[in-house]
């Protein structure tokens, strides 16, 4: 069964900086290509970055490009995503996510809380 | 690539039928899911490559389309899926997806 844990989330000033990381379960890591993708309170879902199964490639939203960086370590089977310089508007859940068979998602974990604020 | 969705909500009786449409800013060949998500839950894939169900979700959702336009339809509407309904694009990062639909309880 895949199992995708969050962990690091809290609270946060603005301009900080938070690591939250995603530790996986369950299926081969290194074979998968994973996400996050967060959610404010009340408001829809938000792609937030992507990362390539060997690591060599990631990718993300205009909204965080240059402050958020993503990485893996497949010795603990564990996503991780830099966050910097956090704003307000960062707060949300963030969810880790596994691909499917393409580029779809198909396994979450139950997310983890970021709240910026003074 | 931008989505929409439409409606952005809608009352409906169990045994509906129920039809969202996501519509893209431009073409994504078959590129699309679907998920459903629960309050205070991850959300669930239903559909992926537009028309394909996932394993273990019931016959009564079926997705269509390509191109721009696609459908989500729930052919009777059961208690267990008052929820809300969101579409995202896999053919280009970054990976959209659309603003949701919230299915309720008429």
């Amino acid at each position: 069964e895949v199992q995708l844990l969050e962990s690091g989330g809290g609270l946060v000033q603005p301009g900080g900086s938070l690591r939250l990381s995603c530790a996986a379960s369950g299926f081969t890591f290194n074979s998968y290509g994973m996400y996050w993708v967060r959610q404010a309170p009340g408001k829809g879902l938000e792609w937030v970055s992507g990362i390539s199964a060997g690591g060599s490639s990631t990718h993300f939203a205009d909204s965080v490009k240059g402050r958020f960086t993503t990485s893996r370590d497949t010795s603990k089977n564990t996503l991780y995503l830099q966050m910097n310089s956090l704003r307000a508007d960062d707060t949300a859940a963030y969810y880790c996510a596994k691909e499917g068979s393409g580029w779809w998602i198909d396994s979450w974990g139950q997310g983890t809380l970021v709240t910026v604020s003074p | 690539i931008q989505l929409t969705q439409s409606p952005s909500s809608l009352s409906a009786s169990v045994g509906d039928r129920v039809t969202i449409t996501c519509r893209a800013s431009q073409g994504i060949s078959s590129y699309l899911a679907w998920y459903q998500q629960k309050p205070g839950k991850a959300p669930k894939v239903l559909i992926y490559a537009a028309s394909t169900l996932q394993s273990g979700v019931p016959s009564r959702f079926s997705g269509s389309g390509s191109g721009t336009d696609f459908t989500l339809t729930i052919s009777s509407l059961q208690p267990e899926d008052f929820a809300t309904y969101y579409c995202q694009q896999l053919n280009t990062y970054p990976l959209t997806f659309g603003p949701g639909t919230k299915v309720d309880i008429k």
